[in-house]
């Protein structure tokens, strides 16, 4: 079976500082690894996603991941945080060969940004 | 091109009604996933059809059924509402790959 890991129920940071948001995998196989954003009262928006090639992966409003197969990890990254970034943050995986498009998801992390 | 679309948005019912969600997909998507969205379980998966055929279901009691139409909308329904059903219900559609696109949701509040 597999399972994501989001080992932070919440992770603050300064705007105009780095942010992680880690996020941690267990799957048979090659993973497709995922990252989705939740505003409050709305549905989840795809940031970005790893399917194969190149470990860091480029997404949406500036974030990035690393994904880090040794590590079994895929942390969400974001160079200079805004203020707008703040939302819940959920890590998900798709085992390969699963045959279909369900995702399992982490827990979530909750991300504030401080002004 | 028109994103998911859940109706209806919000939802109140009683212990032991039943209840039924709609779904529309992006125009051509043929995958449609549903999933529950609660506190304290966070996001379950509970079942994905494709053309018309489920392609997978979580581990949900059989209270909770869906059905896609030929033209990929799909619906779910929830029998015997308890409590515990209480989540916000979330529909993504898929087309050609795996990036799933969500709707906003059926908030479902069981009284």
């Amino acid at each position: 079976a597999q399972s994501v890991a989001q080992p932070e129920d919440q992770v603050n940071v300064a705007e105009g500082n780095p942010l992680t948001v880690k996020c941690t995998y267990s799957v048979s196989g090659n993973p497709y690894l995922f990252w989705y954003v939740q505003y409050p009262n709305r549905g989840l928006q795809f940031l970005l996603k790893y399917i194969t090639g190149d470990n860091l992966v480029k997404g949406s409003y500036g974030f990035e991941a690393e994904f880090n197969k040794s590590q079994t990890s895929f942390h969400l990254k974001k160079p200079s945080a805004l203020v707008s970034d703040s939302a819940l943050y959920f890590c998900a995986v798709i085992g390969h060969g699963a045959g279909s498009y369900q995702l399992t998801f982490g827990k979530g992390t909750k991300l504030s940004v401080i002004p | 091109k028109a994103g998911v679309t859940q109706t209806p948005r919000y939802l109140i019912k009683t212990r032991g009604q039943q209840v039924t969600l709609s779904c529309s997909p992006i125009s051509g998507h043929r995958s449609v996933s549903w999933y529950q969205q609660t506190p304290g379980q966070g996001l379950q998966f509970l079942f994905e059809y494709f053309s018309e055929t489920q392609r997978n279901k979580g581990n949900f009691p059989g209270r909770f059924s869906g059905r896609q139409f030929s033209n990929s909308r799909s619906e779910m329904n929830v029998s015997t509402l308890e409590l515990g059903d209480s989540a916000l219900y979330l529909c993504a559609s898929s087309g050609t790959n795996e990036k799933l696109f969500f709707g906003s949701g059926t908030q479902l509040s069981v009284l």
